[in-house]
Order: C-alpha cells, then structure tokens, then sequence
C-alpha cells in the first residue's frame, strides 16, 4: 500500500523560508522510474503543481516559482523535502506531496499540510 | 498559472449525465500530452480519477469517462449520484513551461 505524508509547520512569518518533508511508503525512490511531485491549493483556489524530483536526481520546477524553490530526497529516509524562501500571505495554502509515475501520473497523493503565512 | 480553462461549475439532477471540459491549446493536449483527471471531494486531498485520456484506477466507477481531441478534453459522469458532488480538475504537461498544468477547477453540484 502507497501512503504519503506531508508534514512542516503550520505558520511561518513573512520572509521566512518553508521546509516541508513528505513522508513516503510503500515504493521507492530508488527504482527507475519513480517520482515525487509537490502540489499546492490556496483557500478556494485550484490547484498548483510546484515541483518534481525523479529516481535519479532529476528535478523540475514551476517557471514562475523556481527561483524560490528547491526540491531534494533522502532515499535512506523515504522523505522529499521541498523549501520555498521569501515566503508572503500569497504563498498560504494546503500543501500536499504525490507519487508520479514515469507517465507523469499524479497517482497518490498525501492529505496535505497546511500553511499560514502571517506576521 | 492556470492554462487548462475548466467552466467554473456544472450541475445536474441525479441520474443525469453532466460533463466537463477542459481546454488546452498547442503546447499541451496539441503536443500530444495525455490529460489527467482528479476528483476532490470537500476537505479532502485529490483523487485519481482518469489517467492517459480514459483509464480508469481500480476502484473508480465506469460512471467516470474521459476523453481527448485536438486541444480539448471532456470528462463524463453518467448516472449522476450525490456522492459524486466534488471539485473536478484536469491536468496535462505543458512543453512551452517544462512542467505539469493543472485546470482551473469545475465544481459539480448535484440538484
């Protein structure tokens, strides 16, 4: 059984930089082909892709946040950890983490983490 | 950014048949991409709906049926039942951002 759990804190002040670990079983990061995505959801808002780390290393990012982002994996640990600097209110949201197939199939996805950013 | 356009929202009485298009343009549905589907029930993550255009993930009624042509998709939910009130949302790969788009959302209400 696939699970995934996102978890971070649940508020961070203006300017901060966010750290969110993604929690991750039932496959591995090792294994040719798989990957982890980061997707986010403002309050009533559609949902945004931000970032992709594969099996070997390879990442991708959104265009209009990549000078923000970073993705990283500790295979030992089954985690993928995604930063984001310079954090603002437009940034609060649910955050959640998804395994992605090498079809590029969002095909579980965790229950989300949320994110206020407030002063 | 949001480069899949979705009608906000659509509404039907149960047991009616509702759909929910998806457009895209060129760099996405045009350039071969496949289009994805989830379903997001009130408070809860994303689900897996439709992946590849029309496959559906064990466990997904036949009710769910998608589809794609040129630049546009189309997801259809027949026999609509009330549990299936949620927020639809398609999704694709897009060349020109070298990356995966999301649709704008479709809310479906169940009279």
């Amino acid at each position: 059984q696939v699970t995934l759990k996102e978890s971070g804190p649940a508020r961070v002040k203006p300017t901060q930089t966010l750290t969110l670990t993604c929690t991750f079983s039932g496959f591995s990061l090792t294994t040719r082909g798989m990957r982890v995505s980061w997707i986010r959801q403002p309050p009533g808002k559609a949902l945004e892709w931000l970032a992709r780390i594969d099996w070997d290393d390879d990442k991708i990012y959104s265009t209009s946040l990549k000078t923000r982002l970073t993705i990283s994996k500790d295979t030992s640990k089954n985690q993928v950890v995604l930063t984001m600097t310079n954090m603002d209110s437009v940034d609060t949201a649910t955050y959640y983490c998804a395994r992605t197939t090498s079809y590029g199939v969002l095909d579980v996805w965790g229950k989300g983490t949320t994110v206020t950013v407030s002063s | 950014q949001s480069v899949l356009t979705q009608p906000p929202s659509v509404s039907g009485a149960p047991g009616q048949t509702v759909t929910i298009s998806c457009t895209g343009s060129s760099s996405n549905f045009g350039a071969g991409f496949d289009v994805h589907w989830f379903q997001q029930l009130p408070g809860a993550a994303p689900k897996l709906l439709i992946y590849a255009n029309s496959n559906r993930p064990s466990g997904v009624p036949d009710r769910f049926s998608g589809s794609k042509s040129g630049t546009s998709a189309s997801l259809a939910i027949t026999g609509l039942q009330a549990e299936d009130e949620a927020d639809y949302y398609c999704q694709s790969s897009d060349s020109s951002l070298s990356a995966y788009v999301f649709g704008t959302g479709t809310t479906v209400t169940v009279l």
